[in-house]
């Protein structure tokens, strides 16, 4: 079956450094990939999508690679900030047509240290 | 949140109870789903629909049904709720298929 693996630590960071988050997966060829946001006690807030034919894609402070040979995402926040603490979560599309889903990794716990 | 609500927010019901829960987007989206979340399990989607009247299983669909009788309405039914469904429950909604994702604010549900 499909599987998303994400960072299982919590990742803690000094501000100003650059966090990277990993996003694993198998036997799956996704057409693209997310990667959302969530704080606590709130839904999950998308961030940016990244198709299979783009290897890298930026917005803002933001930076997700995708490469489909390792089956792995990059996400890339850099000078980063207190207020970048939170969960983020990857997801994969798969099944086609209207049984098209996403799929979620567990996400990873990112806390910026001031 | 993206023209979402969700009602209640926060409920607390006994073993055996029907529980409906209500999905409201102000946003026309065609797509909309149910995920539960739950530590050490992430997001599973419960149902989904793809238009009024057109819903299907998700993963995790026994013991819940749901409806969607107009657009922007999306209820989800748990028929005699059990412990094991306690967990916040989020709908989100979608222009198209499998695409960007909207969340509403979630309702957390504890079944005694």
């Amino acid at each position: 079956s499909q599987k998303i693996e994400q960072n299982s630590e919590a990742l803690n960071i000094q501000e100003g450094k650059t966090a990277t988050l990993t996003c694993n997966y198998t036997n799956y060829s996704p057409a693209y990939l997310q990667w959302y946001r969530q704080d606590p006690g709130r839904g999950p807030v998308f961030l940016l999508l990244i198709r299979e034919n783009e290897k890298e894609k930026r917005k803002e402070r933001l930076k997700v690679t995708f490469d489909t040979t390792l089956k792995q995402s990059l996400f890339h926040i850099t000078a980063s900030q207190p207020a970048d603490s939170a969960t983020y979560l990857c997801a994969l599309d798969r099944g086609g047509g209207n049984n098209r889903k996403l799929i979620w990794g567990l996400g990873t716990s990112l806390a910026v240290n001031p | 949140d993206a023209g979402i609500t969700q009602s209640p927010r926060h409920k607390v019901t006994e073993t055996g109870t029907p529980v409906t829960l209500r999905c409201h987007q102000t946003e026309n989206h065609r797509y909309m789903y149910w995920y539960r979340q739950d530590p050490g399990h992430g997001l599973r989607l419960i149902h989904y629909s793809y238009g009024v009247k057109d819903t299907d299983k998700g993963e995790v669909s026994d013991g819940y049904s749901v409806s969607r009788s107009k657009t922007e309405d999306f209820l989800l039914t748990l028929e005699s709720a059990t412990s094991s469904q306690t967990s916040v429950y989020f709908c989100a909604i979608s222009d198209r298929v499998a695409d960007t994702q909207y969340f509403g604010p979630g309702t957390r549900l504890t079944v005694l």
